[in-house]
């Protein structure tokens, strides 16, 4: 398809296990960003990848959540020893444009996620 | 610190009751405001960009403006598939890129 992948849609872990989330970004997308969405509130920035290289990850709330992006395109997120807390929709984003250009970012339908 | 305060959280109208939602913005520096529309279990979809002050842009029965220090997105006659939530963010001069959202305005219309 042409818009931004995201997989799985839903995933159910429990407390301390680890999870991986997987983005497919638009082809040919430079930048792509990481989001979180609690319920009933906006997006939250996690982190931000141009091509390989991740030139943002202010937002990652622990050194629990790590995220890669090695070939420029794919992205995985990763939260090791799960918590409750981290239960919450997870959204990538991508674009067309370099880190300081107002190219819109283009959203995918987000995996949620729920801890037990 | 650079915030974003939607208005109203929720907003029922009746089929062809126009309206408008406020997005109010305080930042360091604004690179580009953005409307975004948002369905249940969907991602956000992109509506709009802003840059500066005094612009406007519109597609079909929406309406975006922007001043210095806020945004409307206007609603002209809505129809019942306008329901949705919608989402505004800022861009901020020196952060590359990343959007910083408000919690948006849950509109619904009714028939």
């Amino acid at each position: 398809g042409a818009g931004v992948s995201q997989s799985p849609r839903y995933k159910v872990a429990k407390r301390g296990q680890d999870v991986a989330l997987r983005c497919d970004p638009i082809s040919g997308h430079v930048s792509l960003f990481w989001y979180q969405q609690a319920l009933g509130q906006g997006p939250e920035f996690l982190t931000y990848f141009q091509n390989e290289a991740q030139l943002d990850k202010s937002g990652l709330p622990s050194d629990r959540f790590f995220a890669e992006r090695p070939e420029g395109s794919v992205s995985t997120l990763k939260i090791q020893r799960t918590q409750q807390e981290d239960s919450a929709v997870y959204l990538c984003a991508s674009s067309a444009g370099t880190g300081h250009s107002n190219q819109p970012q283009h959203f995918g339908d987000g995996t949620r996620l729920s801890i037990l | 610190e650079d915030q974003v305060t939607q208005s109203p959280e929720a907003l029922r109208l009746q089929e062809g009751e126009s309206s408008s939602l406020n997005c109010s913005y305080t930042v360091s520096g604004l690179r580009g405001l953005f409307w975004y529309r948002q369905d249940p279990g969907k991602g956000p979809e992109f509506l709009f960009t802003l840059y500066s002050a005094g612009e406007e842009k519109e597609k079909e029965r929406l309406k975006a403006t922007l001043t210095k220090k806020e945004s409307f997105l206007h609603i002209t006659a809505p129809k019942p598939e306008d329901s949705a939530t919608y989402l505004c963010a800022v861009q901020v001069t020196g952060t590359a890129s990343k959007l910083t959202f408000g919690t948006g305005t849950r509109l619904q219309v009714t028939l």
